[in-house]
């Protein structure tokens, strides 16, 4: 059982360039996100998904831009990389918050990304 | 607005000893608490939980117990391990509105044999 999987794992951009970062999850979870971690402040919400076809903003959304196309993909999109988007970046998945037993996040392994 | 506050780190012991990271929250309603871990290179990993006013969650040789009144879910282990030297996450997520996770800005622990 994989779980979550993030791809790639590192990657280097251009100021200006784009990319897109993957999210595959095989535990049937209507719920996924994508976060940032930035060293002194935690972990933070970027977008998130609470079913296919869906998306909403979290906390720093702005710069960035998600599809769910499929219940197990989430891709995370950056049009114009800047350097304040160098960050690791963390996709987590979950049952929704009415399964209280099951409504826990399961986090991938991560994205390094550098903006030159 | 919801925060969740954490000790400054890094933290850095002997193994064996006793380890507490303080986590206080601020949230409007009654939270869910949790610890995630994350181990060097790899994802954060859901530690313990508690949903509830004076639940202890455990997992490990870890216990946080949700303390209403003082908005308080310190993290104890009695005998610490070198395997036990990662990051650590206090969350809380409200249990109404959207499914977001507020963490806190995490401790780095460090055991020394």
């Amino acid at each position: 059982n994989a779980g979550v999987t993030q791809t790639p794992k590192f990657r280097v951009l251009k100021t200006g360039q784009s990319m897109t970062l993957l999210c595959a999850q095989d535990m049937n979870h209507e719920y996924m996100y994508w976060y940032r971690q930035d060293p002194g402040m935690g972990l933070r919400l970027i977008h998130y998904s609470v079913g296919e076809g869906t998306t909403a903003k979290g906390e720093v959304p702005d710069g960035y831009n998600v599809s769910r196309l499929k219940k197990q993909n989430f891709l995370l999109g950056l049009e114009s990389a800047a350097p304040s988007q160098t960050s690791v970046y963390f996709c987590a998945s979950s049952y929704p918050l009415g399964n209280r037993d099951k409504n826990i996040q399961y986090f991938g392994a991560g994205t390094r990304l550098s903006v030159l | 607005g919801n925060s969740v506050t954490q000790m400054e780190g890094p933290v850095t012991l002997s193994e064996e000893a006793f380890l507490t990271i303080n986590c206080t929250y601020t949230a409007t309603g009654y939270p869910s608490l949790f610890w995630y871990v994350q181990y060097p290179g790899e994802g954060l990993q859901l530690l313990l939980k508690a949903t509830k006013a004076d639940d202890k969650g455990s997992n490990k040789g870890f216990e946080a117990t949700y303390r209403k009144e003082t908005t308080s879910f310190h993290l104890e282990k009695g005998s610490v391990q070198v395997s036990d030297s990662a990051v650590y996450f206090c969350a809380l997520r409200t249990n109404f509105g959207n499914e977001k996770l507020t963490f806190g800005t995490g401790t780095r622990l460090t055991i020394i044999p």
